[in-house]
């Protein structure tokens, strides 16, 4: 069964860079590139929200207003990657980041375990 | 942007009872409408999508209903582990994908 693991998550100081990747496995009969795929994020005892989403060929992306223009999401098919390049990092950016398959009939079917930002000087 | 609404905020209920969860829509999203179940330091688990199905593994007391704009999640009979957080979110309007701000079971 499909399986996705985040890292690239830590401490880093407001103003700062940070990028997160995603490894997919367990697919055999398909490749990364038939998954669309999301970042979600959720504030300590909060809700969850929505960050960004590729397509397969990642020819199509969206990001959400929160972070249109600081934050980039990519992929690799090659390596079964999807990344979150974060830029100018702000406190209220503080947040388990999660990685999510998306199908148009299911919503966002697998789950990665999430991995933490820390904004904070 | 399409809002989702979740009612109750907490819903206390013993074990065993049965548990009724509710979403509404700002405008419809016909059945596009997946409801998730997230414990404490655990990611969230798809329960039910296209508003009734319930995913892979889930048991038959987790059911799902509605369409348009008003959605319920039932829990036929509480188990232990049914204790935690329920989010639905739309999907047919994106982006952005929006989700309920979630409702909370606790043991009553």
């Amino acid at each position: 069964q499909v399986q996705l693991v985040e890292s690239g998550g830590g401490l880093v100081k407001p103003g700062g860079s940070l990028t997160l990747s995603c490894a997919a496995s367990g697919f055999s009969g398909f490749s990364f590139s038939d998954f669309y795929m999301s970042w979600m994020r959720q504030v300590p005892g909060k809700g969850l929200e929505w960050v960004a989403y590729l397509s397969g060929s990642g020819g199509t992306k969206y990001h959400a207003d929160s972070v249109k223009g600081r934050f980039t999401i990519s992929r690799d098919n090659a390596k079964n990657s999807l990344s979150l390049y974060m830029n100018s990092l702000r406190p209220e950016d503080t947040a388990v980041y999660y990685c999510a398959r998306f199908r148009f009939t299911h919503g966002m079917d697998v789950w990665g375990l999430g991995t933490t930002v820390t904004v904070s000087s | 942007e399409i809002v989702m609404t979740q009612s109750p905020v907490t819903l206390s209920v013993s074990p065993g009872e049965r548990a009724t969860l509710s979403c509404r829509a700002s405008q419809s999203v016909s059945t596009s409408l997946a409801w998730y179940q997230q414990k404490p330091g655990q990611a969230p688990r798809l329960l039910i999508y296209d508003a009734s199905t319930r995913a892979a593994g889930i048991p038959a007391r987790f059911g799902g209903s509605g369409s348009g704009t008003e959605f319920t999640l039932s829990i036929s009979s509480l188990q232990s582990e049914d204790f935690a957080v329920y989010y639905c979110q739309q999907y047919n309007n994106w982006p952005p994908w929006t989700f309920g701000q979630g409702t909370r079971v606790e043991i009553k």
